[in-house]
């Protein structure tokens, strides 16, 4: 069975353009949660789906973020404008419903440096 | 305070012996536990789950005492393939996932 699978695996912009990342989860997972781990830091939630509809999006840091989930298969987290401080690691993660629902597993992460 | 706190480390233990990693939580309405390993540059990976009546998984037992809020990971006859990053993680109840920073484990021959 296929993992999470993230698009692109790095990312090299400038201040100022935008950046869209993608995130297939692992079929028939209806939950999908992105994170980002910032230089130093642990990694921090951002949002949750469940199948297209957003759970909890209390970790977005900003409305320069914008997270998809159209269809409820894969997700796309855009950064319109990026700045500085969007340089980080961002991870995507699925799991199943149920009693299950806990344990995510993650995809390998989107590299972002924002120049 | 960070919501769940552990020892960075590192911790460098040689080949076959035991080492165990702490870990603390600040919120009570916790649900859900886990220990996640990460190499260098890669993503989490579930190790294990923590229950409450403790769990083990071969080399590796976890503990998980509430009253405390306190999370434990035992390793037995540590191996090469064992040095990594291991992160304590907690579910606040939304599905939200809660990390800590990190304990680096270096095992040497």
């Amino acid at each position: 069975e296929a993992g999470v699978t993230q698009f692109p695996s790095h990312s090299v912009i400038e201040k100022g353009q935008t950046v869209t990342l993608r995130c297939d989860p692992i079929s028939g997972h209806d939950n999908l949660y992105w994170y980002r781990r910032v230089m130093g830091k642990e990694i921090k939630f951002l949002l949750h789906f469940v199948k297209e509809s957003k759970q909890d999006e209390s970790g977005m840091p900003n409305n320069r973020f914008l997270a998809e989930r159209t269809g409820g298969t894969y997700s796309t987290l855009k950064v319109q404008p990026a700045e500085l401080e969007d340089s980080g690691v961002y991870f995507c993660a699925s799991s199943s419903s149920g009693r299950a629902r806990h344990e995510q597993f993650f995809g390998p992460g989107t590299r972002l440096t924002v120049l | 305070r960070k919501e769940v706190e552990q020892d960075p480390g590192p911790f460098n233990v040689p080949e076959g012996a035991t080492v165990a990693f702490n870990c603390t939580y600040s919120n009570s309405a916790s649900q859900s536990f886990f220990w996640y390993r990460q190499d260098c540059r890669k993503e989490p990976k579930l190790l294990m789950s923590v229950y409450s009546s403790g769990n083990e998984d071969g080399r590796f037992t976890a503990q998980l005492n509430r009253a405390s809020q306190y999370i434990s990971l035992l390793i037995r006859d540590s191996k090469l393939s064992d040095s990594a990053t291991y992160l304590c993680v907690v579910n606040t109840g939304f599905q939200k996932l809660v990390f800590g920073t990190g304990t680096r484990l270096l095992v040497s021959p």
